[in-house]
């Protein structure tokens, strides 16, 4: 069965300083990726997602993220946060063929100004 | 515009007593979900659906059924409501195959769901 792991439950940054979130996911096959935020008191939009080709994903608000087969890993990252990013940050997996989609617990993200 | 809307935002029950969520869309998209947020445990989904009279099981579909009579409206009943199913619930829409086909999600507002 597939699960997604973020390892950061709670991350507390600066304004301007850079931003990387972890996500491994355990299943073999081929997967679809995703990176979804929601805003305090808003519903969930997609960041980006990966289905193939160039591992290296860019998406919305300067916001990126590289998938590494070899690590299970599909890592969020921004060089220079700002207070407006402070959200939180879901990553997910769908199995490809599969039409379930499991997201991981979320990492809160809070950026002092 | 287009959008996923949830109705009612807000809702207080007791247990035992029959509820409806209702999830409409208007983007004629084919896959449907609901999901309960709940703190710690991110999102788990419920049921999906990939089409009007298809509907699946997610990863905690206990205590909760779904229908799809129409492709736009997706509703989440609670036969039997119970403490535990107090949660954040947001149902999503997604055109094609939704997450298998790497189409993403389009999320309502959410209703926030009590249950005494």
């Amino acid at each position: 069965a597939q699960s997604v792991s973020q390892h950061n439950h709670h991350v507390i940054l600066s304004e301007a300083a850079s931003l990387e979130l972890g996500c491994n996911y355990s299943y073999g096959g081929t997967v679809n990726l995703f990176w979804y935020v929601q805003y305090p008191g808003q519903h969930l939009q997609l960041l980006l997602k990966y289905f193939s080709g160039d591992p290296l994903v860019k998406g919305i608000k300067g916001f990126e993220a590289e998938f590494i087969k070899s690590k299970f890993s599909f890592n969020l990252r921004k060089p220079s946060v700002q207070w407006s990013d402070t959200a939180e940050y879901f990553c997910a997996v769908n199995a490809a063929r599969d039409d379930k989609i499991i997201f991981g617990k979320g990492t809160r993200l809070h950026i002092l100004p | 515009e287009a959008q996923v809307t949830q109705n009612p935002r807000y809702l207080i029950t007791v247990t035992g007593k029959k509820l409806t969520v209702t999830c409409s869309q208007n983007m004629n998209h084919e896959y449907m979900s609901w999901y309960r947020q709940d703190p710690g445990l991110g999102l788990r989904q419920i049921y999906y659906s990939m089409n009007v009279e298809v509907t699946d099981k997610g990863d905690v579909p206990e205590g909760y059924k779904v229908s799809r009579k129409e492709k736009r409206n997706f509703p989440l009943i609670l036969e039997s409501p119970s403490p535990n199913q107090t949660s954040l619930y947001f149902c999503a829409s997604s055109s094609g195959g939704g997450p298998s086909t790497n189409e993403k999600l389009f999320f309502g507002s959410g209703t926030q769901l009590s249950v005494l």
